[in-house]
């Protein structure tokens, strides 16, 4: 499979644990997106990545949340101290920089209880 | 006001009819528009992109753009039960990052 690959596909957590999500991009994608979305919302822009580097985060992105892409593959999304209005689809998107389409993963669904 | 604003729907059309979904944007300087599908669980597939004002045809689909309006839409020609999802409307306001700012979507049914 050559597509977006998101783990885990589902999270149930409890409120005050930490989570961490991984995300493998498309082979050669330099720009790896992390989108947000709650149920019957559209995806929110959280951060994104140009190789390694991350240039640009939400204001939605709070201290708790935290993302990497260390050697410019994959990429991993940490909530500490999760609470429940976390609870959401976490998507990861990745493109070439030349290209127009960015390709979703399946998304990794969070549920704080 | 939001940045990207779409019907939520349900918007329910018969069978081989034309389905038009509606999107306005607030931003002008908005670069380029994006319709996704989304299916229940799902994640989003992208169905074309826009830039510039006018008609953009792919197969049954047809984006229109107008800036002036602030204005995007797609037609969808002869539609298909399976064309029954979740359409997302997205606005890329900067040329080069691609970080786009979705509508909350309009739920999309097909009546066989």
């Amino acid at each position: 499979d050559t597509g977006v690959s998101q783990d885990p596909r589902h999270k149930i957590t409890k409120r005050g644990q930490n989570v961490t999500f991984r995300c493998d991009p498309i082979s050669e994608h330099n720009r790896l997106y992390w989108y947000r979305q709650t149920l019957g919302q559209g995806p929110e822009f959280l951060t994104y990545f140009q190789n390694e580097a991350q240039l640009e985060k939400s204001r939605l992105l709070s201290d708790r949340f935290s993302a990497e892409r260390p050697k410019g593959s994959f990429s991993t999304l940490e909530i500490q101290r999760t609470e429940q209005g976390d609870s959401a689809m976490y998507l990861c998107a990745s493109r070439f920089i030349g290209n127009t389409e960015a390709f979703f993963g399946q998304g990794t669904r969070l549920t704080v209880v | 006001q939001k940045e990207v604003e779409q019907n939520s729907g349900p918007l329910s059309v018969p069978e081989g009819a034309i389905a038009s979904l509606n999107c306005t944007y607030s931003d002008r300087g908005s670069q380029s528009f994006f319709w996704y599908r989304q299916y229940s669980g799902k994640s989003p597939e992208l169905i074309m992109f826009i830039y510039s004002n006018g008609d953009k045809e792919d197969g049954r689909f047809t984006a229109q753009l107008n800036k002036a309006s602030q204005y995007v839409s797609l037609l969808i020609r002869d539609s298909q039960p399976s064309d029954s999802a979740t359409y997302l409307c997205a606005v890329n306001r900067s040329q080069g990052a691609q970080k786009l700012v979705f509508g909350q979507g309009t739920r999309l049914t097909i009546n066989p």
